[in-house]
């Protein structure tokens, strides 16, 4: 099974709302990193956050990580309809260098 | 910033026919390439890692002989998705490790396999 798991599934908010995403998973990692992906397209990287790591800031987008509850979340401030999109985390475990992804969440912002 | 294309973005081929998809690292050298399906509306199943100058390795229930993958030097993995049939038809999508710390992987920007 995905070592990620995502909620909510799907979220549609106004723009200026703030969309709050949920990332849990199953085994120690190394770090977690969000994505963005547009419909039909490929991954956009937003962040990487190591696991001695908290919290993490990138414009608009904030990340956080508690390693003890093994959940990560990604805050999306004053939201943009450009902002659209699946986001997805993805964890990277051991040293074969690979990433395993989340089921994803779907993002509408209604302009 | 590090840059992965990929090639072709999509594809419609016949059924029993192969269809060969390109992941190029333009400006950094990649050792370890990850090949990614991926099914409408859902997330990314990891495939294979593609290791230079050395066989794939592959993920359990994903057939070696099915999909080839070449990785014959730092910028270029090839994934051949052989004889392909309908159930085949998925977003693949490459990706691979810039090497810089908080930057993660890069993807390519996918290739949508549709076969008739």
């Amino acid at each position: 099974s995905q070592q990620g798991e995502e909620d909510p599934q799907a979220l549609s908010i106004q723009e200026g709302e703030n969309a709050t995403m949920n990332c849990s998973y199953k085994t120690s990692i190394n770090n977690l990193q969000w994505y963005r992906q547009n419909s039909g397209r490929g991954l956009v990287h937003l962040i990487l956050i190591r696991s001695n790591e908290r919290e993490k800031h990138s414009g608009r987008l904030r990340v956080t990580l508690d390693t003890s509850k093994k959940s990560s979340s990604l805050l999306i401030t004053a939201s943009r309809a450009a902002d659209t999109a699946s986001y997805f985390c993805a964890t990277d475990v051991g040293n074969a260098g690979k990433s395993t992804f989340g089921d994803g969440t779907t993002l509408t912002v209604k302009p | 910033g590090a840059v992965v294309s990929q090639h072709p973005s999509w594809v419609i081929c016949k059924s029993g026919t192969s269809v060969k998809i390109e992941c190029r690292s333009l400006d950094f050298q990649a050792t370890t390439m990850f090949w990614y399906r991926q099914f409408p509306k859902q997330s990314l199943m990891l495939m294979a890692t593609s290791n230079e100058g050395s066989k794939a390795t592959y993920e359990q229930g994903v057939e070696k002989d099915k999909f080839l993958i070449n990785h014959a030097s730092l910028t270029l993995s090839t994934l051949t998705v052989t004889s392909a049939h309908p159930e085949d038809s998925s977003f693949y999508i490459c990706s691979a490790s810039s090497g810089q710390a908080n930057y993660g992987y890069t993807f390519g920007s996918g290739t949508r396999l549709t076969v008739v």
